[in-house]
């Protein structure tokens, strides 16, 4: 099936480092979500996106929806040890509203 | 307001025997969506029930099934369990199809020997 291309695959920072990941797909979507996933327990909802342009900021992490549709970006600013996880970007495009694409994910570590 | 349940937490089965993975959603949530992690895999899409139809299908053989009942809760069903069906299982509940972001349970991590 579908799948969002993620990168990058995995990341290794030092504690305050600023974090960028980014998602991209061959068809436009129309909403975009991040998530996260730590070790055990299902994906958390981080943010959502629902406009061609929109920046959204929770905290230290900001999103944007690309003006493009074709990709979105996530921002972690100053990270801390308990940014580790994996963060996934989620979308629904404009073909198929009703079925959630997926990235492979990027897997965050971050060294105290 | 409790989140969305899965059980069990855990479990082990053999090779050719079945299972079935139960999910309760966030209450008011009519959506139910199973999804299977494997390492490197991602998050790959079983389906997706709303109002206990099922919606929308990802690209599984028919050993995996699921249904949903009046109340939203949900099950799943693998029969004839393979070795590769080892992974964590996950159910995400929303209010309804379309935009909205999903809430997920914590998963079933299921082994096959």
């Amino acid at each position: 099936g579908q799948q969002l291309n993620q990168s990058p695959q995995s990341m290794f920072i030092q504690e305050g480092e600023d974090v960028s990941m980014n998602c991209t797909s061959s068809s436009i979507f129309n909403t975009w979500l991040w998530y996260k996933q730590e070790p055990g327990e299902g994906p958390v909802l981080l943010i959502a996106l629902y406009k061609a342009g929109e920046l959204t900021s929770n905290g230290r992490l900001t999103a944007q929806f690309g003006i493009t549709r074709k990709d979105s970006f996530l921002n972690i600013s100053a990270s801390i040890p308990s940014d580790v996880g994996i963060y996934f970007c989620a979308g629904f495009n404009a073909g198929n509203n009703r079925k959630l694409i997926w990235g492979l994910g990027t897997s965050l570590a971050v060294n105290p | 307001k409790a989140g969305v349940t899965q059980t069990p937490r855990y479990l082990i089965k053999t090779r050719g025997q079945q299972v079935t993975l139960s999910c309760s959603p966030i209450s008011g949530h009519r959506s139910v969506s199973w999804y299977q992690q494997t390492p490197g895999q991602g998050l790959q899409f079983l389906f997706e029930y709303f109002s206990e139809t099922q919606r929308n299908k990802g690209n599984f053989p028919g050993r995996f099934s699921g249904r949903q009942f009046s109340n939203s809760r949900s099950e799943m069903n693998v029969s004839t369990l393979e070795l590769g069906d080892s992974a964590l299982y996950l159910c995400a509940s929303s209010l309804a199809l379309g935009k909205e972001g999903y809430t997920f349970g914590s998963g079933t991590r299921l082994t096959v020997v």
